[in-house]
């Protein structure tokens, strides 16, 4: 997805913790988006970067380093609803389009 | 529910024929964007507009094309459909021209066979 990396899937067990990375290309950057994505249906909205450091939202966290192109997605307290796939997404110069990486499958087990 | 709606919610056809899907934004959004999503490709971005104009243009087939109309609605047109444009077509729309989030509606399976 346009130089933007992220692994293909991941799992872990319900009530832990995983950390979903992504890495960009850095020109042009703009903002760093993710979003949740369950099979078929819409992506939604979960977190936006700008500057670097950790935005904390519930039991979601984000975090960026800008000069390091990464960006990684903290899932706390794990549930089995959280079973999706994670969109790491880039903002390309000033015209709002996503760039979208191939999103992480994360299967999340009893 | 986002806002964003699109029709129909899934489209079957055959080969070389044409059909359009339709979005319809949030309220208030200016912004429309379309995004192809196969299970190889992930969501690729395809158009954007604003206020009626074209703003970005990303991997776009000849064969497909776009409009954004007065009421801020939008079409995606697909013309001499091959069995590769089976896909999920989603629409987004954001309320000014960039930089925030964007609200996706629920797609369209569009299934070419």
């Amino acid at each position: 997805g346009q130089n933007i990396d992220q692994p293909t899937e991941m799992t872990a067990t319900e009530g832990a913790i995983v950390q979903i990375n992504c890495t960009y290309q850095t020109s042009g950057f703009n903002g760093l988006f993710w979003y949740q994505q369950h099979a078929g249906e819409a992506p939604t909205f979960l977190s936006y970067n700008v500057l670097d450091g950790l935005e904390e939202k519930g039991r979601f966290s984000s975090f960026l380093s800008r000069s390091k192109g990464y960006s990684y997605l903290l899932l706390k307290e794990l549930q089995m609803k959280d079973s999706a796939s994670y969109l790491c997404a880039r903002l390309s110069g000033n015209t709002g389009k996503l760039i979208f990486g191939q999103g992480t499958t994360l299967q999340v087990k009893p | 529910d986002s806002g964003v709606t699109q029709t129909p919610k899934h489209l079957i056809t055959a080969t070389g024929q044409r059909v359009t899907l339709r979005c319809s934004p949030r309220s208030g959004d200016l912004s429309v964007y379309w995004y192809q999503q196969s299970l190889d490709q992930g969501l690729q971005f395809l158009i954007q507009y604003y206020n009626g104009e074209e703003r970005a243009k990303g991997n776009i087939l000849e064969r497909f094309s776009a409009q954004q109309f007065p009421d801020l609605h939008s079409e995606l047109n697909l013309s001499s459909l091959e069995l590769g444009d089976s896909a999920l077509y989603f629409c987004a729309s954001s309320a000014t021209r960039g930089g925030e989030k964007l609200f996706f509606g629920s797609g369209t399976q569009l299934s070419v066979l």
